[in-house]
Formats: structure tokens, sequence, C-alpha cells
């Protein structure tokens, strides 16, 4: 167990560009999630894939943002025409389905400044 | 929508200590998951302690215990004999135990989390 993999762990760009992250989860979790978190604040949920499947999609998940896992193991999170309220550090989760509840294992994060 | 609050911003005890951060809730459902998560200066999330909402009895986690009160929406966090370990961001979090007809919702609501200082 290698844990949640994130990558790159800081990105800096500038107002309008595209910006791609990537998410390896835990090997044999099918469950992989994506949330947003801002200085002071809770993580924030954006969306959630059970294997290849996006099941779940946050209103805050604007038309610039889209997520993709394709093979039903890593998964990427792109976000086009960056703005400066895009600035947060995005964390990947994942977890095993089963019975009863499963926790959560999150990744270190991507810390993302939008200039 | 559920919510839930963290009423303090910021709290501090003196090592070898006890202290206890607060947690909130507000739902209409019966059926649902609370945890505890951590998360140090290195920034990576940290389950400490979950209770299930159906279980009458405070989860413990060797120095982390719960008092959950269902009746009163609340469920707050005991830390015994505080670690200069345990100094980070400490975040109580609500699942819903239903899922939706997509067979989904296992999202969390996070507080905005209280910040645990530890003094030598």
């Amino acid at each position: 167990d290698t844990g949640v993999s994130q990558d790159p762990r800081h990105k800096i760009t500038k107002r309008g560009q595209n910006v791609t992250f990537r998410c390896d989860p835990i090997s044999e979790h099918n469950r992989l999630y994506w949330y947003r978190q801002t200085l002071g604040q809770g993580p924030e949920f954006l969306t959630y894939f059970q294997n290849e499947a996006q099941l779940e999609k946050s209103r805050l998940l604007s038309d610039r943002f889209s997520a993709e896992r394709p093979k039903g193991s890593f998964s990427t999170l792109e976000i086009q025409r960056t703005e400066q309220g895009d600035s947060a550090m995005y964390l990947c989760a994942s977890s095993l389905s089963r019975t009863g509840v499963s926790p959560l294992h999150f990744g270190n994060g991507t810390r993302l400044t939008v200039t | 929508a559920q919510t839930v609050t963290q009423s303090q911003p910021e709290m501090s005890v003196q090592e070898a200590e006890t202290v206890t951060l607060s947690c909130t809730y507000d739902t209409s459902e019966s059926d649902y998951y609370l945890f505890w998560y951590k998360q140090p200066p290195s920034r990576q999330m940290i389950l400490v302690i979950r209770q299930e909402a159906y279980k009458q009895q405070n989860a413990t986690e060797n120095r982390f215990s719960v008092n959950f009160q269902k009746a009163a929406k609340s469920f707050s966090l005991k830390i015994s004999d505080s670690q200069l370990g345990d100094a980070a961001m400490y975040f109580c979090a609500y699942r819903s135990a239903f899922q939706n007809s997509g067979g989904s919702n296992y999202k969390l609501t996070f507080g905005k989390g209280t910040l645990l200082t530890v003094n030598p």
C-alpha cells in the first residue's frame, strides 16, 4: 500500500491557462473522490467515481472543470481557462466499496496558484 | 442539505492534558456516519475516529474518544494525554448512510476545522 499519490504537488499558472492534475489511488480501491480546500475552510466535495463511472458531481464543478477516470485506475482533473478563484488545494481520496462505511484515504493534494 | 459546524477555530492544550473539540451538525436523516479527520502541516488528511449514528456506544481509539449526542446533533472529540504530534487541524465530517438512485451519495461534508496547538 503506497497510499494515494497526487501530481504535481504545486502548480503555478497564469489566469486563462489550462491545468491538469493527476491522482493515483490505492491500487485495490474502486472509489475515487476529488475535493477542493481553500484557506481556512474544510474540504468541499467536487466529484466521485466508482470504477470508471462518474456518479456524482457537485454544483461547484463548473463547466470549466472536467474529471476522468478512463480505466478505473488513475484519475485526472482538468481546469480550463483558470481564474484566480480557482486557487486552492485540490485533494484526491480513494476508498474500497464494502458493506458499511469504508474510510477515505487522502493524498497530499495539489496546491494550485493562479496569478 | 447537511451542514457541519465547528465553533472553535483554534484550541490549545498543554502536553499530557485533555482537550475537547466541538462539532455540531444539521441533518434530517436518521442514519449517517460521523468522522474526525486530522490534517497535520504536511497536509495529508488522516482518519482519527468514526461513529455510526445507529450505535449508542461512543467510539474510542486509544487516546481519542467521542461524545456522540444524537438528539442534540453533537459530536465532540476528546483527546486524552495530548502529545506534541497531535498538533494539527481537526475536521469533523458527516456522511449519509443512504444511497441515492445512482448508487452514490458517498460524499463527506466537512466543517471548517479547529486548529489544535499542543504546548510543551
